[in-house]
């Protein structure tokens, strides 16, 4: 099973609105959280990383929360351009190797 | 952009055959992660490579292998192909073993198809 799990599996929105993406994880021990975006047969870019001691980050329209209590996270997009279609991808790192364990992502959609 | 490339960008292979892709790592780093990805699926570990010696593996048979080089490129390579083989593979590079604190910084990927 996998331990970090990603929802909703996909969405459509229009461009202009925001959205909310969300990752469950029950990686443990924990070291840092990551979001990635992924635009169609490319690689993975990163949007931001967070600690178990950080609770939000920002880069431009996309922030990013984290409850390491419930041990759950949330992508947000704010004002949400054509650009920001992609799969949105939520990264843990166990604390105590080199593992990393990838979300399934979240496709996004944006329609003018 | 992030300085990572992959060759080649797509490749189509058929049952059995062997395959090999290439990795030039971001300049200044010297650990290379290699990750299968299928379709709709997130990333898969497959091995790291950390000053040419394999520092970790995930759950891939051993006809999955690779290879560091002194300048810290990488290769993979795949024997015996099975058509489940069929995905993108990524490459990501690093500047320290382990990659907790440093990011990965991903290649555009090579696209495998196994007919």
């Amino acid at each position: 099973k996998n331990q970090v799990e990603q929802s909703p599996q996909s969405l459509i929105i229009l461009e202009g609105k925001n959205c909310t993406l969300q990752c469950n994880y029950t990686v443990s021990p924990f070291s840092n959280l990551r979001w990635y975006k992924q635009d169609t047969g490319r690689g993975p870019v990163s949007l931001t990383i967070m600690t178990f001691s950080e609770n939000t980050k920002s880069n431009g329209r996309y922030t990013a929360t984290l409850d390491a209590d419930t041990k759950q996270s949330s992508l947000h997009i704010t004002a949400s351009q054509l650009s920001d279609s992609a799969s949105y991808i939520c990264v843990v790192t166990y604390s105590n190797d080199y593992k990393l364990s990838f979300g399934a992502g979240t496709t996004v959609t944006v329609r003018a | 952009e992030t300085g990572v490339t992959q060759s080649p960008t797509h490749l189509i292979k058929t049952r059995g055959q062997q395959v090999t892709l290439r990795c030039s790592s971001q300049s200044g780093h010297n650990t290379v992660s290699w990750y299968q990805q299928a379709l709709g699926q997130g990333p898969q570990f497959i091995f790291q490579y950390y000053r040419e010696e394999e520092n970790g593996r995930g759950n891939f048979p051993p006809r999955f292998s690779g290879l560091q080089f002194p300048n810290y490129s990488s290769e993979l390579n795949v024997n015996a192909l099975e058509l489940d083989d069929s995905a993108l593979y990524l490459c990501a590079s690093s500047s320290a073993a382990g990659g907790r604190w440093n990011e990965q910084f991903f290649g555009p990927g090579t696209r495998l198809t196994v007919l």
